[in-house]
């Protein structure tokens, strides 16, 4: 079956600064790949997805990038704010017919100092 | 966009009973639900995928006695954890894909504490 690893399980920053979580995945048939954020005491949202058709997808200050033959994907925050500190979680999975069950990684937590 | 309710969000209860836990589709319907369950600061840990008119399917290391799971309706998913004891305390959370992407959505977790 698949495995995520992700890297680092913290991170710590400097309001301002650029954070980076890198994840790779093994299973090469997997073809969506989500990034959820959650929030203490909260549940976790997704914040930004990309498909295996696309090498880097960008949403304001949020961009993920994608290598397929590598099998890494990574989560880029430029400009952090106090609200961006949560764990976020990658996750990759095979879609197909509709459905797909999603492997998530251990989780990052990123804090981010005012 | 879709939203996932779970009820209850916190609950305790003593040793050797049996809880109930409700994850409900409110606007969209799930023929798959996904139980998880969450340790402080992990990740969240697959249980089981809840398949609507059909038995769930357990991963591995999952006690399908102890948690048992029933997926009567496309709106309603439920875990029930039996004859529960503390080392079953923990955080237990729901998703559902959405209904055209592949995006899911949480439920809002509940949290167990067996006394």
């Amino acid at each position: 079956g698949e495995n995520v690893e992700q890297h680092p399980s913290t991170l710590s920053v400097q309001e301002g600064d650029s954070a980076v979580i890198k994840c790779t995945y093994s299973d090469s048939a997997s073809n969506y790949f989500p990034w959820y954020k959650q929030e203490l005491g909260k549940r976790p949202q997704l914040i930004i997805d990309i498909r295996s058709n696309v090498g880097e997808k960008k949403d304001q200050r949020i961009a993920v990038t994608l290598n397929k033959t590598a099998k890494h994907f990574s989560l880029h925050i430029t400009e952090t704010q106090p609200e961006d500190s949560a764990v976020y979680f990658c996750a990759a999975s095979e879609a197909s017919g509709g459905s797909y069950i999603p492997t998530f990684g251990r989780g990052t937590s990123l804090i981010v100092h005012p | 966009g879709a939203v996932v309710s779970q009820h209850p969000s916190w609950v305790i209860c003593k040793s050797g009973t049996s809880v109930k836990i409700e994850c409900r589709s409110l606007d969209f319907q799930a023929t798959t639900m996904f139980w998880y369950r969450q340790f402080p600061k992990q990740s969240l840990m697959l249980m089981a995928t809840s398949n609507e008119g059909s038995k769930a399917t357990y991963e591995q290391g999952v006690e399908k006695d102890k948690f048992l799971i029933n997926h009567a309706s496309l709106t309603l998913s439920t875990l029930t954890v039996t004859s529960a004891h503390p080392e079953d305390s923990s955080f237990y959370i729901c998703s559902a894909p959405g209904p055209n992407t592949g995006e899911l959505f949480f439920g809002e977790g509940s949290r167990l504490t067996v006394l």
